[in-house]
């Protein structure tokens, strides 16, 4: 089953503009994980975020994490058309990484 | 980063024949893999927990005896559609943590596109 809830489902910007995804998810976690999927390839890990944290930048990438409210945004900045891909959260439970997707978002950067 | 290596990348095969993937974790150890299937513009969902030198685990709804699993090694895994369908096409990708290792990235092979005709 699907724990995690990414909105928007789709989300078109500007080369230079900044793109937030959300995530939602139901149950207690262990981590949240960002990925990036290009079309019909594998997963690339973007950022992992442990439940006792609430916030971590990795490059152009910032994470939050609100287990209060069981959400997580990512925010690229300054995005490129490069950065034009699938992006999916994923949460964590549980020993051995056993991750649990949304649904995912597709993010398209306009040159 | 650790590196996983997923075999082959793409497949056609016939309706009724069978399809081994193979998953290969190529610079650690994985006591555990995962495997996922993805349906076009659709998220990835866990079919089963493999398990080296034991019985894989298998989520709810995917048929153990159509999609069988050997983890016979800490560094490989397969998959094996049986009596592959065109339903069955997909993309499926295999995942593997490190061991012993909590809140840490899965690494992720490259996927394989089956295509049955």
């Amino acid at each position: 089953s699907q724990q995690g809830e990414e909105d928007p489902q789709a989300l078109s910007i500007q080369e230079g503009e900044n793109a937030t995804m959300n995530c939602s998810y139901k149950t207690s976690i262990n981590n949240l994980q960002w990925y990036r999927q290009n079309s019909g390839r594998g997963l690339v890990h973007l950022i992992l975020i442990r439940s006792n944290e609430r916030e971590k930048h990795s490059g152009r990438l910032r994470v939050t994490l609100d287990t209060s409210k069981k959400s997580s945004s990512l925010l690229i900045t300054a995005s490129r058309a490069a950065d034009t891909a699938s992006y999916f959260c994923a949460t964590g439970t549980g020993a051995n990484s056993k991750l649990t997707f949304g649904k995912g978002i597709t993010l398209s950067v306009r040159p | 980063g650790a590196v996983v290596s997923q075999h082959p990348s793409w497949v056609i095969c016939k309706s009724g024949t069978s399809v081994k993937i193979e998953c290969r974790s190529l610079d650690f150890q994985a006591t555990t893999m995962f495997w996922y299937r993805q349906f076009p513009k659709q998220s990835l969902m866990l079919m089963a927990t493999s398990n080296e030198g034991s019985k894989a685990t298998y989520e709810q709804g995917v048929e153990k005896d159509k999609f069988l699993i050997n983890h016979a090694s800490l560094t490989l895994s397969t998959l094996t559609v049986t009596s592959a369908h065109p339903e069955d096409s997909s993309f499926y990708i295999c995942s593997a943590p490190q061991t012993g290792a909590l809140n840490t990235e899965a690494f992720f092979g490259q996927g394989t596109r089956l295509t049955v005709v």
